[in-house]
C-alpha cells in the first residue's frame, strides 16, 4: 500500500511565474491537507478538503492561493504569481476519515521561487 | 484558533538517558494531541497520540502524558537511542481535524 505521493519533490520558480503542487492520497483516504512549513518552523495548516469540496480553507492566504480535489485525480494547491516569501516546505497529509484520524503525511514539495 | 507551545527548541541527551518534550495549548476545546518525528528532509511520521480522556499512554519507550486542567502534555522517550535523533513535533486539534503544531524540538542523542 503505498503512502502519500506528492510531486515534485522540488520545484523552482521565478517571481511571478505560477506553482503546482499535486498530492495524491493513500489508497481508501478521501480527506486531503494541506500544511506550510517555513524553516526551522513547525507545519501550518492551509485547507482540508474532501472529494470535490473545500471543507476549510481558513488557512490559506485570500489571494493568489487555491487548492482542489477534483473526483479523479490528485489534489491541487496551486500558487499564482509567487514570491520570495512562498519558498517553503509544503506536505499534503490523508486520512480515512476527518474525524481526528490519524493524518499521514506526503514526503513534502520544496518551493524555491527565485 | 488554537496556540501550541512546545519547549524546549533543542535537546541534547547522552544515550541511554531520557528525554522529555512540553507542550502547552491555548484552547480548552482540543481533544486530540499527536506527535510527529521529522527526521532531516524526510516526511513527519505520527509515532503516538493521545486522546483527552486519557491522561497517559504508553508505546514501548515512548509515552505521553496530558493534563486537561493545565492545558499542557509531554512527550517522554527513555534509554534513548541515536536513531532517536529527530526534530519533534507536538500538535493539538479542536476541530476534528484542524492540527495545530508547535514549533518543534531537535533532539539530538550523543553516543
Amino acid at each position: 500500500n503505498a503512502g502519500v505521493m506528492q510531486n515534485p519533490r522540488h520545484l523552482v520558480r521565478r517571481r511571478g511565474q505560477e506553482a503546482r503542487l499535486r498530492c495524491s492520497p493513500m489508497k481508501g483516504h478521501s480527506h486531503v491537507y494541506w500544511y506550510r512549513q517555513l524553516p526551522e518552523e513547525g507545519l501550518k495548516f492551509m485547507v482540508y478538503l474532501q472529494k470535490e469540496n473545500i471543507i476549510d480553507e481558513s488557512g490559506m492566504p485570500k489571494e493568489r492561493f487555491s487548492a482542489e480535489f477534483p473526483k479523479e485525480g490528485p489534489s491541487i494547491l496551486r500558487i499564482q504569481q509567487v514570491v520570495r516569501g512562498d519558498s517553503a516546505a509544503y506536505f499534503c497529509a490523508s486520512s480515512r476519515t476527518g474525524s481526528n484520524n490519524e493524518q499521514f503525511f506526503g514526503p513534502g514539495t520544496r518551493l524555491t521561487v527565485l | 484558533g488554537e496556540n501550541v507551545e512546545q519547549h524546549p527548541s533543542t535537546l541534547s541527551v547522552q544515550e541511554g538517558d531520557s528525554a522529555v518534550i512540553k507542550c502547552t495549548y491555548s484552547d480548552s476545546a482540543s481533544n486530540y494531541f499527536p506527535w510527529y518525528k521529522q527526521e532531516l528532509g524526510k516526511r513527519p511520521q505520527l509515532i503516538i497520540d493521545i486522546r483527552s480522556n486519557v491522561g497517559e499512554k504508553k508505546d514501548q519507550r515512548i509515552a505521553v502524558t496530558l493534563n486537561k486542567t493545565a492545558k499542557h502534555f509531554s512527550l517522554h522517550i527513555t534509554e534513548t537511542q541515536p536513531e532517536d535523533s529527530a526534530v519533534y513535533f507536538c500538535a493539538a486539534s479542536m476541530d476534528d481535524y484542524k492540527l495545530s503544531f508547535g514549533a518543534g524540538t531537535t533532539v539530538t542523542v550523543r553516543a
